[in-house]
């Protein structure tokens, strides 16, 4: 299998532009994550589904992010529109089910100018 | 309610031990060990469910205490490779599906 997959790997943009991050879960599995990772907070859970339903979004930060899985295969995480403070690792895993293991994509580095 | 981990960095030299702790404040249902590596993603290393058991991959273990709340990772016989930032990742009870992170333990083995 070839893993989580996520797109873009590497992303700058300006203040105010929109931000769309990309992520393929693996085939078969029913949970899906997306995390936050900045030296200050650490590792932060933005939102996550099950069988492509969000289930908890407690952790996005406020309105400008929003995260759609339309089926199993595929997910977005917006924002709109992008400040500097958004700048971070954005990470998307997925499991068979939520309260199994992990298996997290390689990343995508954000940077908001 | 993140969990606490401690040390917050570690170094060691191959072949020595290490221990990293994992607290909550919060009743555990499971607790989730990774191992991330500058500019790589988390990679899952092992988990534990309630109930005090002891699992071990290679030569690094780990425990659960679930009345104390908190676990804690073993590394034996430290190789170069170990070196990396450990998070622990914690799951209440009541179906709570979800984990909360910790700040992580940054480990550094050296020749």
């Amino acid at each position: 299998d070839a893993g989580v997959i996520q797109s873009p790997r590497h992303e700058v943009t300006e203040m105010g532009q929109e931000v769309t991050l990309r992520c393929k879960p693996i085939s078969g599995h029913n949970s899906l994550f997306w995390y936050r990772q900045t030296m200050m907070r650490g590792l932060e859970l933005l939102i996550y589904f099950n069988n492509n339903v969000p289930i908890d979004d407690s952790g996005m930060p406020e309105d400008r992010f929003s995260a759609k899985m339309p089926n199993a295969s595929f997910s977005t995480l917006k924002i709109q529109p992008s400040e500097p403070r958004d700048s971070a690792v954005y990470f998307c895993a997925s499991s068979l089910r939520s309260q199994e293991t992990q298996y997290f994509g390689p990343g995508t580095r954000l940077l908001v100018l | 309610q993140q969990p606490v981990q401690s040390p917050q960095a570690v170094i060691l030299r191959e072949g020595e031990d290490a221990v990293i702790n994992c607290s909550s404040s919060k009743a555990l249902y499971s607790v989730h060990w990774y191992r991330q590596k500058h500019g790589e993603a988390p990679v899952f290393l092992m988990i534990l469910l309630k109930g005090g058991e002891q699992k071990g991959h290679e030569k690094i273990s780990a425990s659960f205490n679930e009345k104390k709340q908190q676990s804690s990772l073993y590394l034996t016989a430290s190789q170069l490779s170990y070196s990396g930032t450990y998070f622990c990742g914690t799951e209440g009870g009541g179906g709570s599906e979800k984990l909360v992170f910790g700040k992580g333990t940054k480990l550094t083995v050296n020749p």
